[in-house]
Parts: C-alpha cells; structure tokens; sequence
C-alpha cells in the first residue's frame, strides 16, 4: 500500500532562518506531488506542484521554493523566513499514467507539518 | 477566477441527526468535486470524488450531490455519531490539463454525544 511521510510534525523557527520541509511517498512511482499551506482562517491554498523529477511548477509568488531531486522526494524550502510563512503545510501525491480514471484524481495527504516563524 | 465557498463555517448537532454541508463554486467548468475530512492538526482524507458527468457519489452514510450548473455540492451525512466531528472541506479541480485542487475554507462539525 501506498504511504506519505512528512517531517517534521512541528517547527518553531526565527525570522530570517531558512527552511526545509521533506515529504516522500512509498508503494508507488511516478506520482504526481504537491504542496499546500493552510494559514489560520484560510483554505489550503496550493503552493506547488511537480509532475516528474525536476520538474515544479509554482502557484502563488512567494517566499517559498521546491524541489524533487528524486521521484518520490518532495522537499520545500526558504532561505530566509517571514512571519507570513507561518501556517499548517500539507504535501500530497496522487497517480499518474494510465489506469482508472478516478483513483488517478484522488490526491492522499500527508499528516503535515505546523510551522511557526517568531 | 475559481472561488469555492463552504456554508455554515461552523455547525454543532446532536447525535443521530442527519445534516447537510454546502459547497459552492463560481466557475461551472470544473473536472471534478472531492469532499475531505481533516481533524485536527491532522492531514486530509478523501471521502467522496464526484467526476463533472455525475450527479452524486455515496459512501456509508455519506452522501454527495453535485449540481455543476449551478455552481453547488452537497454532503450529507446519516445518522450523525460523534466520530464525525472534524473540518469537512470541499475542493474542485478545474478543468484542464493540471490536477490542481481548489479547496473551500471548510466547515468545522462538532456532533454531540
């Protein structure tokens, strides 16, 4: 069976301090990743999304950068954090290829990671 | 640009009542609907997909109706139980190539033992 893992669960970091968030999949190849932020009061909001190694694709301008060095390795970053960085990040996968249609539109979410930056 | 809305926020009911989560989204050219359960703290877990071609989905004592005309979704839930209690969020993927979600800002069920 397939399984998502994100690290870590929480994080209190200083203005200014870099980042890095890691997500990574087993029990499957080739998936689709993205990350979400959820900011209190707000709906998860889509930050990025890569459909293969290499390949990422950015929603909203910010502060944020992502990487995929390896195909199940979803990895998000800053170098220098805001206080506006503060929020619930989600990573997720869904499939890719061919196969039932529907199983390859659900996205599988990870436990996530609440970030605090002070 | 999609905007998804959730109606009420915030709902509290007795156990064994049955009730009714609102969706609504204002760009009808959407692939599909999915229907999520957060608790807190917690990732999500989807609960219903409704591809654009269908009507409603039904899982358990799960209900989602889907109306893309209309811009709305439904989800009931049957004989509510405790259990239930988390933040229900809709999402639509837009049509297109991308399978991006566009989530809706939840509505949070506290059912009452």
């Amino acid at each position: 069976s397939q399984t998502i893992h994100q690290w870590p669960a929480t994080l209190v970091q200083p203005v200014g301090s870099p980042l890095s968030l890691e997500c990574t999949v087993e029990g499957t190849s080739n998936p689709n990743l993205y990350w979400y932020r959820q900011a209190a009061g707000r709906g998860l909001q889509l930050l990025f999304y890569s459909v293969g190694i290499g390949q990422i694709s950015s929603e909203v301008p910010q502060n944020l950068s992502a990487s995929r060095p390896q195909d199940r390795q979803f990895i998000l970053s800053s170098k220098k954090l805001l206080l506006s960085d503060s929020g619930f990040y989600l990573c997720a996968w869904s499939a890719r290829g061919a196969g039932d249609q529907r199983a390859k539109n659900i996205q599988y979410f990870g436990a996530g990671t609440r970030l605090s930056v002070l | 640009k999609q905007e998804v809305t959730q109606i009420p926020a915030a709902l509290s009911v007795p156990e064994g009542e049955n009730l009714v989560l609102n969706c609504s989204f204002t760009d009808s050219a959407i692939y599909n609907l999915q229907w999520f359960r957060q608790d807190p703290g917690k990732g999500l877990t989807s609960l219903l997909l409704i591809q654009s071609s269908q009507r409603e989905q039904t899982s358990g004592r799960l209900n989602a109706s889907l109306d893309k005309s209309s811009g709305r979704s439904t989800l009931y839930i049957a004989a509510s139980q405790p259990g239930d209690s988390a933040t229900y969020l809709c999402a639509v993927r837009p049509g297109g190539a991308t399978n991006k979600l566009i989530f809706g800002t939840g509505t949070l069920l506290a059912v009452q033992p």
